[in-house]
């Protein structure tokens, strides 16, 4: 079946450090992939997302490129800022799944 | 609009009690989800409703009911639930086809006494 694997947490990092969150997948077919946030108390927000290979998600300054070759999707962002901290949770939806499979999320402390 | 509407924001109930989860949106999404979400984990799919009709059933326990109304609304019923039932109930919708991704709810925060 479908699995997500993400880096391990916690991660920690001083205000305009770099992020890199990675995340590798299993999949049949050609799935699609997520990532998605959730600040403290608050539900999951979709952060970006990719449809097939090489395409890149973007916003807020986060990226992340499809990479069928490695099977990953790893988030990245050049400068982060206090109120990036939250989780961060990578995900896959298959071709002809009704569901998608999320990772066991990373949470990112940034200090200023 | 593009929010996911979850009432209530918090609730605490009784091990014998009966209440309800509410969860609406207009985006004209026509798949809504119920997912369960324990503290630091992911969350996990309980229910998926496709054009109003239950698809998928995680093998929920059946102290958990859902229900939709219309296309709009997605209800969880609660009833009996134990100690360990307490979470964050999040709610979600998407369109079946086309470009996939969930768009979420802020959650109920159940806490069972």
């Amino acid at each position: 079946g479908d699995s997500v694997t993400q880096m391990e947490g916690p991660v920690t990092l001083s205000e305009e450090a770099f992020l890199t969150i990675n995340c590798t997948y299993t999949a049949t077919g050609y799935p699609s992939l997520f990532w998605y946030v959730q600040y403290p108390g608050e539900g999951l927000q979709l952060l970006l997302k990719a449809t097939k290979a090489d395409d890149k998600g973007s916003n807020k300054g986060f990226e992340a490129t499809y990479r069928k070759e490695t099977t990953s999707f790893h988030l990245e962002k050049g400068s982060v800022q206090v109120s990036d901290s939250a989780v961060y949770f990578c995900a896959l939806k298959g071709t002809n799944a009704g569901k998608s499979t999320f990772g066991d999320g990373t949470t990112l402390t940034v200090k200023p | 609009d593009t929010e996911v509407t979850q009432t209530p924001k918090h609730l605490v109930m009784g091990m014998t009690n009966k209440k309800s989860l509410k969860c609406e949106q207009h985006m004209g999404h026509r798949a809504m989800y119920w997912y369960k979400q324990k503290a630091k984990k992911p969350p996990e799919l309980m229910f998926v409703y496709s054009y109003e009709k239950l698809s998928i059933n995680e093998s929920v326990p059946s102290r958990f009911s859902p229900e939709c109304p219309n296309s709009s609304l997605l209800n969880l019923h609660l009833h009996a639930l134990q100690p360990e039932d307490s979470a964050l109930y999040l709610c979600a919708s998407s369109r079946p086809t086309g470009l996939p991704g969930y768009t979420f709810g802020s959650g109920t925060r159940l806490t069972v006494v």
